[in-house]
């Protein structure tokens, strides 16, 4: 499958600090990335939909002016958690996938963010 | 919102055992996706499947497309150790967004 690198895979910020995450699509241009946040035991939490060169299309409750997201280019897509705090501290992943008849996406490999 | 129901949420089987799992709604779908996410990491796509009644194997992996376009399900054979991880199922709706409708996973749990 096609492959999806998120950077950085964990993260200790201060409380108040901002904090960017980073998604690449390594081998194939991602016109759709998505972000997703993922408590412990619990499934995965959609966040946001972000087509390239365009806004993202964020989830019901979900901060828009709190987790910022740029999707300026195909193959990358950063998640900017911003003024964080520590209810912020989960694991961030993100999705990818191209605009063809198929509508698999890929995962990247995550991040855990930690505020302290 | 669309909710898929996984189930069951954990299993504990011993090396060898089969396992099943499936997930249910009450909206149509036509894409299933079902992927094994193992701790710290990002869900792997395991099985694609896009039409109803179609059945796709994967090594000792098989899932089918309920006819329906209600449900699916994910048949492991033989487990081995290395299958332990959460299992999610996921599906895109017919007349909905990208985005993908995730289950609550399923936590396998193997005995050696």
């Amino acid at each position: 499958g096609a492959v999806v690198s998120q950077h950085p895979s964990r993260v200790i910020c201060k409380s108040g600090t901002s904090v960017k995450i980073e998604c690449r699509s390594l081998d194939f241009q991602a016109t759709t990335m998505f972000w997703y946040r993922q408590f412990p035991k619990q499934s995965l939490m959609l966040m946001a939909t972000s087509n390239e060169g365009s806004k993202a299309t964020y989830e019901q409750g979900v901060e828009k002016d709190k987790f910022l997201i740029n999707h300026a280019s195909l193959t990358l897509s950063t998640l900017t958690v911003t003024s964080a705090h520590p209810e912020d501290s989960s694991f961030y992943i993100c999705s990818a996938r191209e605009n063809t008849v198929n509508t698999e996406a890929f995962f990247g490999q995550g991040t855990r963010l930690t505020v302290v | 919102g669309q909710q898929l129901n996984q189930s069951p949420q954990s299993m504990f089987i011993q090396e060898g055992e089969d396992v099943s799992m499936n997930c249910t709604s009450s909206s149509i779908f036509n894409t299933w996706l079902w992927y094994k996410q193992e701790p710290g990491e990002g869900p792997v796509l395991l099985i694609a499947l896009y039409k109803a009644g179609e059945l796709t194997s994967n090594g000792r992996l098989t899932a089918q497309f309920g006819i329906t376009r209600k449900d699916s399900f994910l048949n492991i054979s033989a487990s081995i150790p290395s299958d332990v991880g959460i299992y999610f199922c996921a599906g895109q709706l017919v007349q909905g967004a990208q985005k993908l409708v995730f289950g609550q996973g399923t936590r396998l749990t193997i005995n050696p």
